[in-house]
């Protein structure tokens, strides 16, 4: 159990227009999500805390209109990269919380596959 | 704010031996995770530790949750080639801060 989806697995668009990605946790119902940027050969870096049903908490730094987060079902959660720019391109990974049933433990952080964006 | 001083940055191993990594903090933490990610995929959680002192096994893994709530540490017995990518450790602190702070990564390549 404790399977994170997502989608597209990457993508890439011209400077100027919305991407949005898909982040759904499969096996199991997760009223937090989280969402994280990957520079090569970087850590993780966390974007912003998903909550279903209310607003997104964002980290310092990170530009809420710019990237806009809905959390609307407890299984999926999506953001969208607004106008998006060069600088934008990176490694985006979202993860789940798992509450109950997951193999390696509950209360932890699931991830997705990752969504590969470049913006041209 | 809190920081996990991973080490070491990278490995460079033959097949068949062993492996150890760390991290550590000056701060105190409740759970400590250990991830593993290959290239262009997301971390793959390998192990959870959540009481001080736990030591936790899976498979050639094994994991330990320092006595101080500051460290952990990651063997990998009897390595072979699949082993290879980057290995992060991940800490929360309790209550409802379901935050994790993440380590900067060993990098591991196993020569065959």
């Amino acid at each position: 159990g404790a399977v994170v989806s997502q989608h597209p697995s990457w993508v890439i668009c011209k400077s100027g227009t919305s991407v949005k990605i898909e982040c759904r946790s499969l096996d199991f119902q997760a009223t937090t999500m989280f969402w994280y940027r990957q520079f090569p050969k970087q850590s993780l870096m966390l974007m912003a805390t998903s909550n279903e049903g209310s607003k997104a908490t964002y980290e310092q730094g990170v530009e809420k209109d710019k990237f806009l987060i809905n959390h609307a079902s407890l299984t999926l959660s999506t953001l969208t990269v607004t106008s998006a720019h060069p600088e934008d391109s990176s490694f985006y990974i979202c993860s789940a919380k798992c509450l109950a049933g997951c193999q390696l433990g509950t209360d932890t952080q699931y991830f997705g596959p990752g969504t590969r964006l470049t913006v041209l | 704010g809190q920081q996990l001083n991973q080490s070491p940055q990278s490995m460079f191993i033959q097949e068949g031996e062993d492996v150890s990594m760390n991290c550590t903090s000056s701060s105190i933490f409740n759970t400590w995770l250990w991830y593993k990610q290959e290239p262009g995929e997301g971390p793959v959680l390998l192990i959870a530790l959540y009481k001080a002192g736990e030591l936790t096994s899976n498979g050639r893994l094994t994991a330990q949750f320092g006595i101080t709530r500051k460290d952990s540490f990651l063997n990998i017995s009897a390595s072979i080639p699949s082993d290879v990518g980057i290995y992060f450790c991940a800490a929360k602190s309790g209550g409802s801060n379901y935050k994790l702070t993440f380590g900067k990564g060993t990098l591991l390549t196993v020569n065959p």
